[in-house]
């Protein structure tokens, strides 16, 4: 049962515009949700994150928006560079236990064509 | 942000054999630390929660004698495949957390090819 989708496998974005990952999830619990982008052959790079107690969590080019109600985030980023190339990964925790286990998504492959 | 090394980053093995990743946590001390295991396409599949000084928690499917995963010190856990199998073969993270708090520091990967 995948709990974190990402319907998505893929994404081809022109440079300068923005990108617009989606995630969906289905485990109400999830109170903290993450996004991480990961380069091949290497371990995920944390992004940006957001609280459930929030809608929109800006950084730089980077914003994550978030629709309880709906149970779907978003992440975008504008404007696209090449560099943003990558797998990005949604990922939501339900902070269990006293340590936090994240249940990841499958990833979009993001391609930002210069 | 913390830094998490893997070693090896690429290890190829023979069918039966045991091989031992290493993962450290280089500038902080990490209570909890996490073992993931990708799949081509699909997403990170935790295999495992390790916290200092306690028995690995091991998710459902994941079979704990085969995983071995070790958490002796604050800054070090290895995860342990033994009698491998080319099906094993796999990228493999690690992460590095502390106690209530939601981020998770990934360590690099190690590669693993089981022949």
């Amino acid at each position: 049962d995948q709990q974190v989708k990402q319907n998505s496998p893929s994404l081809s974005v022109q440079e300068g515009r923005i990108s617009i990952l989606n995630c969906d999830y289905t485990n109400s619990m999830f109170d903290y949700f993450l996004w991480y982008k990961k380069y091949p052959a290497e371990g995920p790079t944390f992004l940006i994150s957001i609280s459930s107690i929030k809608d929109k969590n800006e950084d730089g080019r980077f914003t994550v928006f978030l629709n309880k109600s709906a149970k779907h985030l978003s992440l975008h980023i504008v404007p696209s560079q090449p560099g943003d190339s990558a797998v990005y990964f949604c990922a939501a925790s339900a902070g269990s236990g006293g340590y936090q286990k994240v249940t990841f998504g499958t990833g979009t492959k993001l391609q930002v064509i210069p | 942000g913390a830094v998490v090394s893997q070693h090896p980053s690429r290890v190829i093995c023979k069918s039966g054999t045991s091989v031992k990743i290493e993962c450290r946590s280089l500038d902080f001390q990490a209570t909890t630390m996490f073992w993931y295991r990708q799949f081509p396409k699909k997403s990170l599949m935790l295999m495992a929660t390790s916290n200092e000084g306690s028995k690995a928690t091991y998710e459902q499917g994941v079979e704990k004698d085969k995983f071995l995963i070790n958490h002796a010190s604050l800054t070090l856990s290895t995860l342990t495949v033994t009698s491998a199998h080319p099906e094993d073969s796999s990228f493999y993270i690690c992460s590095a957390g502390q106690a209530l708090s939601y981020e998770q520091y990934f360590g690099p990967g190690t590669r693993l090819t089981v022949t």
